[in-house]
Protein backbone atom coordinates (compact mmCIF):
# COMPACT_ATOMS: atom_id res chain seq x y z
CA UNK A 1 0.00 0.00 0.00
CA UNK A 2 1.41 3.88 -0.55
CA UNK A 3 2.37 5.48 2.20
CA UNK A 4 3.93 9.14 2.36
CA UNK A 5 6.83 9.99 5.02
CA UNK A 6 7.58 12.92 6.60
CA UNK A 7 10.68 13.00 8.41
CA UNK A 8 10.07 16.20 10.43
CA UNK A 9 7.30 16.21 12.99
CA UNK A 10 8.47 20.15 13.29
CA UNK A 11 10.75 22.77 11.58
CA UNK A 12 11.24 25.94 13.67
CA UNK A 13 12.63 28.70 11.64
CA UNK A 14 13.59 32.30 11.58
CA UNK A 15 11.44 34.90 9.85
CA UNK A 16 13.00 35.52 6.29
CA UNK A 17 15.28 32.67 6.27
CA UNK A 18 14.87 29.68 3.60
CA UNK A 19 12.76 26.34 4.38
CA UNK A 20 12.82 23.05 3.35
CA UNK A 21 10.01 20.56 4.31
CA UNK A 22 10.93 16.60 3.16
CA UNK A 23 8.30 14.56 1.50
CA UNK A 24 9.09 10.63 0.63
CA UNK A 25 6.70 8.60 -0.46
CA UNK A 26 6.85 4.79 -0.98
CA UNK A 27 5.40 3.75 -4.55
CA UNK A 28 7.30 3.73 -7.86
CA UNK A 29 4.80 3.80 -9.95
CA UNK A 30 3.32 6.82 -11.45
CA UNK A 31 1.45 9.11 -8.90
CA UNK A 32 0.20 12.48 -8.30
CA UNK A 33 1.75 14.68 -5.42
CA UNK A 34 0.33 17.25 -3.59
CA UNK A 35 1.15 19.48 -0.44
CA UNK A 36 -1.43 21.21 1.53
CA UNK A 37 -1.33 23.69 4.17
CA UNK A 38 -3.61 23.70 7.24
CA UNK A 39 -4.12 27.23 9.19
CA UNK A 40 -5.13 26.25 12.97
CA UNK A 41 -8.51 25.27 13.09
CA UNK A 42 -9.11 25.40 9.67
CA UNK A 43 -9.34 23.03 6.79
CA UNK A 44 -6.75 21.64 3.73
CA UNK A 45 -5.73 24.72 1.43
CA UNK A 46 -3.98 23.50 -1.67
CA UNK A 47 -0.62 24.97 -2.08
CA UNK A 48 0.59 22.94 -4.78
CA UNK A 49 0.66 20.07 -6.71
CA UNK A 50 2.77 17.94 -9.64
CA UNK A 51 0.74 15.65 -12.00
CA UNK A 52 3.50 15.33 -15.17
CA UNK A 53 5.94 17.56 -16.96
CA UNK A 54 8.36 19.91 -15.75
CA UNK A 55 9.48 18.69 -12.24
CA UNK A 56 9.59 22.07 -10.50
CA UNK A 57 6.00 23.19 -10.02
CA UNK A 58 5.22 26.34 -8.20
CA UNK A 59 2.34 27.45 -5.52
CA UNK A 60 0.54 29.39 -3.98
CA UNK A 61 2.30 32.16 -1.23
CA UNK A 62 5.74 31.64 -2.70
CA UNK A 63 6.40 27.98 -2.52
CA UNK A 64 7.39 25.67 -4.15
CA UNK A 65 8.34 21.51 -4.55
CA UNK A 66 10.54 19.37 -6.83
CA UNK A 67 9.35 15.92 -7.76
CA UNK A 68 12.63 13.63 -7.94
CA UNK A 69 11.45 10.26 -8.76
CA UNK A 70 14.43 8.24 -8.49
CA UNK A 71 14.56 9.28 -4.85
CA UNK A 72 10.34 9.29 -4.61
CA UNK A 73 11.02 12.60 -3.21
CA UNK A 74 8.99 15.93 -2.99
CA UNK A 75 10.32 18.27 -1.01
CA UNK A 76 8.32 21.38 -0.71
CA UNK A 77 11.14 24.90 -0.42
CA UNK A 78 10.27 28.44 -0.07
CA UNK A 79 13.10 31.02 -0.10
CA UNK A 80 12.21 33.27 2.20
CA UNK A 81 9.74 32.58 5.11
CA UNK A 82 7.15 35.18 6.45
CA UNK A 83 5.33 34.79 10.53
CA UNK A 84 2.33 34.13 8.33
CA UNK A 85 3.47 30.99 6.99
CA UNK A 86 3.42 29.35 10.56
CA UNK A 87 0.93 26.74 9.89
CA UNK A 88 0.98 22.45 9.46
CA UNK A 89 1.98 21.55 6.13
CA UNK A 90 0.99 17.95 4.57
CA UNK A 91 2.11 16.06 1.46
CA UNK A 92 -0.04 13.85 0.14
CA UNK A 93 -0.07 10.72 -2.45
CA UNK A 94 -2.67 9.87 -5.15
CA UNK A 95 -1.60 6.82 -7.54
CA UNK A 96 -2.77 6.98 -11.04
CA UNK A 97 -6.61 5.24 -11.05
CA UNK A 98 -6.65 5.68 -7.61
CA UNK A 99 -9.78 8.22 -6.00
CA UNK A 100 -7.84 8.57 -2.90
CA UNK A 101 -5.36 10.38 -1.58
CA UNK A 102 -2.84 9.01 1.34
CA UNK A 103 -1.51 11.87 3.33
CA UNK A 104 1.70 12.18 5.64
CA UNK A 105 1.44 13.08 9.40
CA UNK A 106 2.36 16.46 8.75
CA UNK A 107 4.50 18.99 9.59
CA UNK A 108 4.54 22.05 11.90
CA UNK A 109 6.51 25.17 10.73
CA UNK A 110 7.06 27.65 13.20
CA UNK A 111 8.56 31.13 12.05
CA UNK A 112 9.78 33.54 14.91
CA UNK A 113 10.87 37.02 14.18
CA UNK B 1 -17.22 28.62 -8.36
CA UNK B 2 -17.62 26.24 -6.10
CA UNK B 3 -17.90 26.05 -2.46
CA UNK B 4 -18.14 23.34 0.19
CA UNK B 5 -19.73 24.06 3.53
CA UNK B 6 -19.74 22.22 7.12
CA UNK B 7 -21.87 22.25 10.19
CA UNK B 8 -22.02 22.35 12.89
CA UNK B 9 -18.30 24.41 13.55
CA UNK B 10 -18.28 22.92 16.51
CA UNK B 11 -19.66 20.09 18.70
CA UNK B 12 -19.48 19.34 22.40
CA UNK B 13 -21.44 15.82 22.71
CA UNK B 14 -21.85 13.35 25.85
CA UNK B 15 -20.11 10.15 25.67
CA UNK B 16 -23.31 7.32 24.10
CA UNK B 17 -25.08 10.13 22.25
CA UNK B 18 -25.39 10.45 18.54
CA UNK B 19 -23.69 12.62 16.08
CA UNK B 20 -24.68 13.81 12.94
CA UNK B 21 -22.07 15.71 10.77
CA UNK B 22 -23.47 17.46 7.30
CA UNK B 23 -21.27 18.14 4.12
CA UNK B 24 -22.57 20.01 1.37
CA UNK B 25 -20.70 21.09 -2.16
CA UNK B 26 -22.18 23.53 -4.52
CA UNK B 27 -21.05 24.56 -7.63
CA UNK B 28 -20.71 21.06 -9.33
CA UNK B 29 -22.34 17.69 -9.73
CA UNK B 30 -21.76 14.10 -8.98
CA UNK B 31 -18.75 14.65 -6.91
CA UNK B 32 -16.68 12.08 -5.33
CA UNK B 33 -17.00 13.19 -1.31
CA UNK B 34 -14.86 11.98 1.44
CA UNK B 35 -14.85 11.97 5.36
CA UNK B 36 -11.68 12.46 7.18
CA UNK B 37 -10.45 12.70 11.12
CA UNK B 38 -7.75 14.50 12.45
CA UNK B 39 -6.97 13.35 15.92
CA UNK B 40 -5.16 16.20 17.83
CA UNK B 41 -1.49 16.24 16.60
CA UNK B 42 -1.62 13.48 14.00
CA UNK B 43 -2.52 13.59 10.24
CA UNK B 44 -5.26 12.74 8.48
CA UNK B 45 -7.43 9.06 8.62
CA UNK B 46 -9.93 8.89 5.81
CA UNK B 47 -13.16 7.70 7.13
CA UNK B 48 -15.27 7.39 4.18
CA UNK B 49 -15.59 8.01 0.63
CA UNK B 50 -18.20 8.80 -2.10
CA UNK B 51 -18.77 8.11 -5.08
CA UNK B 52 -22.05 9.10 -6.15
CA UNK B 53 -25.71 8.77 -4.17
CA UNK B 54 -25.93 5.88 -2.28
CA UNK B 55 -22.53 4.81 -2.91
CA UNK B 56 -20.49 4.90 0.02
CA UNK B 57 -16.73 3.31 0.86
CA UNK B 58 -15.71 2.88 4.38
CA UNK B 59 -12.11 2.59 4.87
CA UNK B 60 -12.02 2.21 8.84
CA UNK B 61 -14.13 -0.45 10.70
CA UNK B 62 -15.51 2.16 13.72
CA UNK B 63 -18.88 3.18 15.19
CA UNK B 64 -19.17 5.79 12.50
CA UNK B 65 -21.39 5.56 9.28
CA UNK B 66 -22.33 7.71 6.18
CA UNK B 67 -24.87 8.50 4.02
CA UNK B 68 -25.26 10.44 0.66
CA UNK B 69 -28.65 10.90 0.56
CA UNK B 70 -28.60 13.71 -2.20
CA UNK B 71 -25.66 14.41 -4.75
CA UNK B 72 -24.14 17.06 -2.58
CA UNK B 73 -25.06 16.22 0.62
CA UNK B 74 -22.47 13.94 2.34
CA UNK B 75 -23.40 12.88 5.93
CA UNK B 76 -21.69 11.11 9.08
CA UNK B 77 -23.61 9.53 11.90
CA UNK B 78 -23.21 7.66 14.99
CA UNK B 79 -25.39 6.11 17.22
CA UNK B 80 -23.73 6.39 20.32
CA UNK B 81 -20.41 8.49 20.81
CA UNK B 82 -17.13 7.24 22.16
CA UNK B 83 -14.21 9.42 24.02
CA UNK B 84 -12.50 7.98 21.23
CA UNK B 85 -14.04 10.01 18.49
CA UNK B 86 -13.44 13.43 19.45
CA UNK B 87 -11.37 15.11 16.68
CA UNK B 88 -11.47 17.26 14.12
CA UNK B 89 -13.90 16.05 11.07
CA UNK B 90 -13.04 17.30 7.42
CA UNK B 91 -15.43 17.16 4.49
CA UNK B 92 -13.77 17.10 0.77
CA UNK B 93 -14.80 16.66 -2.95
CA UNK B 94 -13.13 16.04 -6.03
CA UNK B 95 -14.70 16.15 -9.67
CA UNK B 96 -14.32 12.85 -11.40
CA UNK B 97 -11.79 14.37 -13.96
CA UNK B 98 -9.64 16.32 -11.22
CA UNK B 99 -6.87 14.77 -9.42
CA UNK B 100 -7.13 16.92 -5.81
CA UNK B 101 -9.57 17.36 -3.14
CA UNK B 102 -11.04 20.81 -1.56
CA UNK B 103 -11.87 20.22 2.30
CA UNK B 104 -14.36 22.24 3.86
CA UNK B 105 -13.72 24.12 6.80
CA UNK B 106 -13.73 21.56 9.23
CA UNK B 107 -16.40 20.39 12.59
CA UNK B 108 -14.43 20.52 15.88
CA UNK B 109 -16.02 17.42 17.85
CA UNK B 110 -15.42 17.10 21.61
CA UNK B 111 -16.71 14.06 23.41
CA UNK B 112 -17.02 14.13 27.07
Amino acid sequence: AQSVTQLDSQVPVFEEAPVELRCNYSSSVSVYLFWYVQYPNQGLQLLLKYLSGSTLVKGINGFEAEFNKSQTSFHLRKPSVHISDTAEYFCAVRNTGFQKLVFGTGTRLLVSP
Amino acid sequence: SQTIHQWPATLVQPVGSPLSLECTVEGTSNPNLYWYRQAAGRGLQLLFYSVGIGQISSEVPQNLSASRPQDRQFILSSKKLLLSDSGFYLCAWATGGSYEQYFGPGTRLTVT
